[in-house]
């Protein structure tokens, strides 16, 4: 099975101190990877797409294909970046969409 | 523009009580998700459909059944509704993900609680 792990489930960030927040993936190919974003009372909302390489809002996560990893990061954060934030996969054959297990990010004033 | 539509957005109900999740989108898209959301458990793939009447296995398959009659509505049925079954139920809609489109657009999900 393809997966995406997600190592932590919380962190902690103090405003304007760099964030970063760790995504692994099972190897298989030429992976297309995701990060959504869920504001609270929100609904999922796509964040960035590995394939667009665009920075959204700040964010920026670049494909380690030697580590499998998929990290996303900003150098400055702010108090509206706290969120739950989602990794996931496409699997290319099926059109599966895989999610990793969350991490719950909070930026301390 | 609805975008993706859930509806009921609340529900509880009893144990062995059957009930359906309706999940409507306006556009257009072939590919249909439902998730179940749990704390420290992410989100889980019950199952999707890349087209109309045409319907597949996720990860969390058990316990559910999907209909995909009409191309705008995912419907996600629980026959006899469990304690486990309690939690955010989500649904999602695209465009072919690996053919030019840009990303999943996910509904507001329905709080599902078996008491």
């Amino acid at each position: 099975a393809q997966r995406v792990t997600q190592p932590e489930k919380l962190l902690s960030v103090f405003k304007g101190a760099p964030v970063e927040l760790k995504c692994n993936y099972s190897y298989s190919g030429s992976p297309e990877l995701f990060w959504y974003v869920q504001y609270s009372r929100q609904r999922l909302q796509l964040l960035l797409r590995h394939i667009s390489r665009e920075s959204i809002k700040g964010f920026t996560a670049d494909l380690n294909k030697g580590e499998t990893s998929f990290h996303l990061k900003k150098p400055f954060a702010q108090e509206e970046d706290s969120a739950m934030y989602y990794c996931a996969r496409l699997n290319f054959g099926n059109e599966k969409l895989t999610f990793g297990t969350g991490t719950r990010l909070t930026i301390i004033p | 523009n609805a975008g993706v539509t859930q509806t009921p957005k609340f529900r509880v109900l009893k144990t062995g009580q059957s009930m359906t999740l309706l999940c409507a989108q306006d556009m257009n898209h072939e590919y249909m998700y439902w998730y179940r959301q749990d704390p420290g458990m992410g989100l889980r793939l019950i199952h999707y459909s890349v087209g109309e009447g045409t319907t597949a296995k996720g990860e969390v398959p058990d316990g559910y059944n999907v209909s995909r009659l009409k191309k705008q509505n995912f419907l996600l049925g629980l026959e006899s509704a469990a304690p486990s079954q309690t939690s955010v139920y989500f649904c999602a809609s695209s465009y072919s993900l690996s053919r030019g489109g840009t990303e999943a657009f996910f509904g507001q999900g329905t709080r599902l609680t078996v008491v």
